[in-house]
């Protein structure tokens, strides 16, 4: 089976600006987390998603967004861009989400916010 | 706020040597723990999963938990410079939610 996939892998944006991320789950798995991962405060977790819904959202603030589309692809969005944002963003899939499932990490996306 | 500590190290070790990586947690009522291994630029692969107390060895690694001290530790028997990277601690959290430990870096020296 193919993994997870993650694009793009690297962007660059400046402070003002708006980024959408993509992630293609492993074939059948329906959950889709993502994180974010900064030097300083770890693994941080955004939101999780399944059959097209939000099920839970970490503490952050409402620039980011996601959605997940009918074939479990899902994209998360930041917008108005701080330097803050500039981050590993990782996401994980799993086949319901449900607690004690593994997780299987995508690649991730580096965003540089200049 | 529900919270997963280890240390940030970095733990040194020599080649051949047992590496113990250390993980706490907070919520008591965590079922299931995970070990993950991410090198430097990489994205983090699973190691091990443990859902019951003792003792759960797979190859090289041997996870550990302790639910009565919320603890969950990882061996790493005869390691190798390969072994050098960071090992994150997961619990999960209920809810379709995990929480990530900072991470532990182990350096394995030739």
């Amino acid at each position: 089976k193919a993994g997870v996939t993650q694009t793009p892998r690297y962007l660059i944006k400046t402070r003002g600006q708006q980024v959408t991320l993509s992630c293609s789950p492993i074939s059948g798995h329906r959950s889709v987390s993502w994180y974010q991962q900064t030097p300083g405060q770890g693994l941080q977790f955004l939101f999780e998603y399944f059959s097209e819904t939000q099920r839970n959202k970490g503490n952050f603030p409402g620039r980011f967004s996601g959605r997940q589309f009918s074939n479990s692809r899902s994209e998360m969005n930041v917008s108005t861009l701080e330097l803050g944002d500039s981050a590993l963003y990782l996401c994980a899939s799993s086949p319901t989400g449900q607690d004690g499932e593994t997780q299987y990490f995508g690649p991730g996306t580096r965003l540089l916010v200049l | 706020q529900k919270e997963v500590e280890q240390n940030s190290g970095p733990l040194s070790v020599p080649e051949g040597a047992i590496a113990s990586l250390n993980c706490t947690y907070s919520d008591r009522g965590s079922q299931s723990f995970f070990w993950y291994r991410q090198y430097s630029g990489k994205s983090p692969e699973l190691i091990m999963s443990i859902y019951s107390n003792g003792d759960k060895e797979d190859g090289r690694f041997t996870a550990q938990l302790n639910k009565a001290s919320q603890y969950v530790s990882l061996l790493i028997r005869d390691s190798q410079p390969s072994d050098s990277a960071t090992y994150l601690c997961a619990v999960g959290a209920g809810t379709y939610k995990y929480i990530f430990g900072t991470g532990t870096r182990l350096k394995v020296l030739a």
